[in-house]
């Protein structure tokens, strides 16, 4: 079925460097992607969004990328700090009759911050 | 703090039990999404309602079922519950139905025994 996956389920990256989280989406009808960050016992926070209709989305320290040629989304996240030690969730958001449906998300990436 | 809160925080039943989740939206949010996190099924949409109303369904089972008040606080009831229903069951809410800009609780972690 439609589903929205991540390809690695661990990241570490040494403090200050830059992150990349990736995710692969099969709906090409979806209206939004988001990205969500999941602390330990933490709800899901939400980080950013874009719209299908767009490539590239900037936020502060944060860049989404969509590439709907091949149904691809990435989160780059920029002098990672201990602080962005969490999961990543992408999600997808479709717009139906009055509102929209629940997300769908994908499975997580566990991003690690080495010191 | 989201703003989003949801009671209880921890929940130990027995199997066959029935418990019910309560989730106070955010301060003026209409909308109410209920979603389940397991460790094999990750985080999966179960229902949403809007002003009252049901507005979408996910992958609700029959025994669950939920309302949202006129006070917009909302519950989630478990009925005849299984060890497989053990899990972390978030509440989110956002302004209109828009689910991009929802915003979640800590959740209640329920336990099956």
């Amino acid at each position: 079925g439609e589903s929205v996956g991540l390809h690695l389920p661990t990241l570490s990256v040494q403090e200050g460097d830059n992150s990349i989280i990736n995710c692969a989406y099969s709906n090409s009808a979806s209206d939004y992607f988001i990205w969500y960050k999941q602390e330990s016992g933490k709800g899901p926070q939400f980080i950013i969004d874009i719209r299908s209709n767009m490539d590239k989305r900037q936020g502060q320290r944060v860049t989404v990328l969509l590439n709907k040629t091949v149904k691809h989304l990435s989160l780059q996240i920029a002098a990672t700090q201990p602080g962005d030690s969490a999961v990543y969730f992408c999600a997808e958001s479709r717009y139906s009759g009055g509102g929209a449906d629940g997300l769908t998300f994908g499975k997580g990436t566990h991003l690690i911050i080495q010191p | 703090d989201s703003g989003v809160t949801q009671t209880p925080k921890h929940l130990i039943t027995a199997t066959g039990q029935r418990v019910t989740l309560r989730c106070s939206p955010r301060s003026g949010d209409l909308s109410v999404y209920w979603y389940q996190q397991s460790l094999d099924q990750g985080l999966q949409f179960l229902i949403q309602y809007y002003n009252g109303e049901e507005r979408a369904k996910g992958n609700i089972l029959e025994r669950f079922s939920a309302q949202q008040f006129p006070d917009l606080h909302s519950e989630l009831n478990l009925s005849s519950l299984e060890l497989g229903d053990s899990a972390l069951y978030f509440c989110a809410s956002s302004a209109r139905g828009m689910n991009t800009e929802a915003f979640f609780g800590q959740g209640t972690r329920l336990t099956v025994v």
